[in-house]
């Protein structure tokens, strides 16, 4: 079972700032079959990138994930009120199951 | 519209059962594999359990196998998920799930619900 480590737990960053998050796996991610999702309170997830790199239908340009093996990345590159929120990453790429990281806060500093 | 809703959560006491339902609209049902993912107070998500779309390919977490049992009725555009022997640490909102396709490069979930909450609790 892949296991997934994001970091930072909270990141305390102003509107306008650059939000960077990683997601590190415990062996190579086939593929790169690793996605982000999105959680704002009382809300369900919400897909922002898959394939490591490829943005969801309807999600801003301000978002963008890299990376690639063991290492993943989502960049937010301008903070809007709106994105506050817990991000996920989640691998897909082998047979369940389908794990998840425990989640990066991004809160108003 | 394309939606997923899910329903039958609820209080129940320890060791007791309970039947989740999600229904889906807007889309092929019969054509998608379907999750369960769930999400303790507080906490993060857990994949729960996997269904492909002819029934053919069913997972589960460790965490429920034996106890949780996932199903679906494409006829009616419905997933389910009985749970049986429910403990204290079963209590979350529970969340059905679309992935995206058939492929490998579309096993990441696309559609959710909004989720039903199930507590645990004598």
């Amino acid at each position: 079972e892949i296991v997934l480590t994001q970091s930072p737990g909270t990141l305390s960053l102003s509107p306008g700032e650059r939000a960077t998050l990683s997601c590190r796996a415990s062996q190579s991610v086939s593929s790169s079959y690793l996605a982000w999702y999105q959680q704002k309170p009382g809300q369900a997830p919400r897909l922002l990138i898959y394939g490591a790199s490829s943005r969801a239908t309807g999600i801003p340009d301000r978002f963008s994930g890299s990376g690639s093996g063991t290492d993943f990345t989502l960049t937010i590159s301008r903070l809007e009120p709106e994105d506050f929120a817990v991000y996920y990453c989640q691998q897909y790429g082998s047979s369940p199951p389908r794990t998840f990281g425990q989640g990066t806060k991004v809160e108003i500093k | 519209e394309v939606q997923l809703v899910e329903s039958g959560g609820g209080l129940v006491k320890p060791g007791g059962s309970l039947r989740l339902s999600c229904a889906a609209s807007g889309f092929t049902f019969s054509s998608y594999s379907m999750n369960w993912v769930r999400q303790a107070p507080g906490k993060g998500l857990e994949w729960v359990s996997s269904i492909s779309s002819s029934s053919s390919y069913i997972y589960y977490a460790d965490s429920v196998k034996g106890r949780f049992t996932i199903s679906r009725d494409n006829a009616k555009n419905s997933l389910y998920l009985q749970m049986n022997s429910l403990r204290a640490e079963d209590t979350a909102v529970y969340y059905c799930a679309r992935e995206a396709g058939v492929v490998a490069a579309d096993w990441y979930f696309d559609l959710w619900g909004r989720g039903t909450l199930v507590t645990v609790s004598s």
